[in-house]
């Protein structure tokens, strides 16, 4: 199985912050990574997709990078709206499996 | 609008059974594949696992902790996904979801809000 490895599980940043959430997988898995963001007590929603792309509708503060085994989430600019846990999900190789999750909270 | 919702979630006593159901709408049903994903309370994300659509031959896979006792199955002509679950654990306590996706897009479009199952005694 491929496993996919979020850090950090946690992070803790003030609004207008720069932050960058990263997920190594355990082999290569070309560009086939989405990212969700999920609120509690709600489903996860599609931010990034095919490692880059940016899911319709999401602000552009949003952006992904990587490939191979190595990605990155990166929000240029810490909303209030974005507080929230945020996953990876490799699309390579059944199993499915996603990463352990990163907790964005308030400073 | 897409819409997806799922049901027949509910408390259930190990070794029992469950068949949750995935409503949709608001897109063309039989064009992609269809995911379950669980998450147990507090926990992170899960995947259950899937089923192809029709030009697929609506092959199936699952992820290793479910294979044998849960199975996926899909109706084109009710826009309806379902999911058998068989021999309950404690362990599969959690909310069930729906999701969508169209091969080669490399991402879940669309969730549904998700239906829980207790597994307890």
């Amino acid at each position: 199985d491929i496993q996919m490895t979020q850090s950090p599980s946690t992070l803790s940043a003030s609004v207008g912050d720069r932050v960058t959430i990263t997920c190594r997988a355990s082999q290569s898995i070309s560009s086939w990574l989405a990212w969700y963001q999920q609120k509690p007590g709600k489903a996860p929603k599609l931010l990034i997709y095919k490692a880059s792309s940016l899911e319709s509708g999401v602000p552009s503060r949003f952006s992904g990078s990587g490939s191979g085994t190595e990605f990155t989430l990166t929000i240029s600019s810490l909303q209030p709206d974005d507080f929230a846990t945020y996953y990876c999900q490799q699309f390579s190789a059944y199993p499915l499996t996603f990463g352990g999750g990163t907790k964005v909270e308030i400073k | 609008e897409v819409q997806l919702v799922e049901s027949g979630g509910g408390l259930v006593q190990p070794g029992g059974s469950l068949r949750l159901s995935c409503a949709a709408s608001g897109f063309t049903f039989s064009d992609p594949y269809m995911d379950w994903v669980r998450q147990a309370p507090g926990k992170g994300l899960e995947w259950v696992g899937r089923t192809k659509n029709k030009i697929n031959s609506y092959t199936t896979e699952y992820a290793a902790s479910v294979k044998g006792r849960f199975t996926i199955s899909r109706d084109d002509s009710k826009n309806l996904l379902y999911l058998q679950i068989n021999s309950l654990k404690t362990e599969d306590t959690a909310v069930y979801y729906c999701a969508v996706y169209y091969s080669g897009t490399g991402g879940y479009w669309h969730w549904g809000q998700g239906t829980l199952v207790t597994v307890s005694s």
